[in-house]
């Protein structure tokens, strides 16, 4: 079944820099590719998607890259701020609905 | 006012104890999902529906039980089978695979469950 491996766990950046997460997955498969954010205390809410037929997206600060070929794709966050600070997550969905998310990433924004 | 509701919202068990966890939706979405959420280990899926009267196994699966009598009722039932039940479990619906293209997974608030 799909497997998905997500670094790194933790990462600590300044505010305005730049923060990258990656996620490989194991399924060539999966046609869709979400990433959530899990502010303290609350429930993880979509940040961006990506489907298999689509090499980048991108929304305002974030962007979302997939390399199929590799099986992996990386969540960019530009001109960071302190209200990014949050665990994120990625995920992979094979066809027949499962979804698999990745082990998180807690991201550390420092004024 | 539409959306994903888990109840209660804390819940205490004694070793031994079967207890259940309500997962509703007014989303009419086809697709439910449970998680377990502990520390440094993600969002792992236990079971999964994608239609009414029909669910599948996800990779923790054992020591759990749930049903799919409803299109927006997906219980979780948690057993005395499941040897270390203390964690944080989110239910997740999600419009579904229809012409097999998947799509965003709404989350309740989540069920933190404690075994005393």
């Amino acid at each position: 079944g799909e497997n998905v491996e997500q670094h790194p766990s933790t990462l600590s950046v300044q505010e305005g820099d730049s923060a990258v997460i990656k996620c490989t997955y194991s399924d060539s498969a999966s046609n869709y590719f979400p990433w959530y954010k899990q502010e303290l205390g609350k429930r993880p809410q979509l940040i961006i998607d990506i489907r298999s037929n689509v090499g980048e997206k991108k929304d305002q600060r974030i962007a979302v890259t997939l390399n199929k070929t590799a099986k992996h794709f990386s969540l960019h966050i530009t001109e960071t701020q302190p209200e990014d600070s949050a665990v994120y997550f990625c995920a992979a969905s094979p066809p027949g609905g499962k979804l698999i998310f990745g082990q998180g990433t807690e991201l550390s924004v420092k004024p | 006012d539409g959306g994903i509701t888990q109840s209660p919202k804390y819940l205490f068990r004694k070793e031994g104890q079967n207890v259940t966890l309500s997962c509703e939706q007014n989303l009419n979405h086809d697709a439910m999902y449970w998680y377990r959420q502990d520390p440094g280990q993600g969002l792992r899926l236990i079971y999964y529906s994608q239609i009414v009267n029909d669910f599948q196994k996800g990779d923790i699966a054992e020591g759990y039980s749930v049903s799919r009598e409803k299109k927006e009722s997906f219980p979780l039932t948690v057993t005395s089978a499941q040897k270390n039940p203390t964690a944080f479990y989110l239910c997740a619906s999600s419009i579904g695979v229809a012409r097999d293209r998947n799509t965003e997974a709404f989350f309740g608030q989540g069920t933190r469950l404690t075994v005393v």
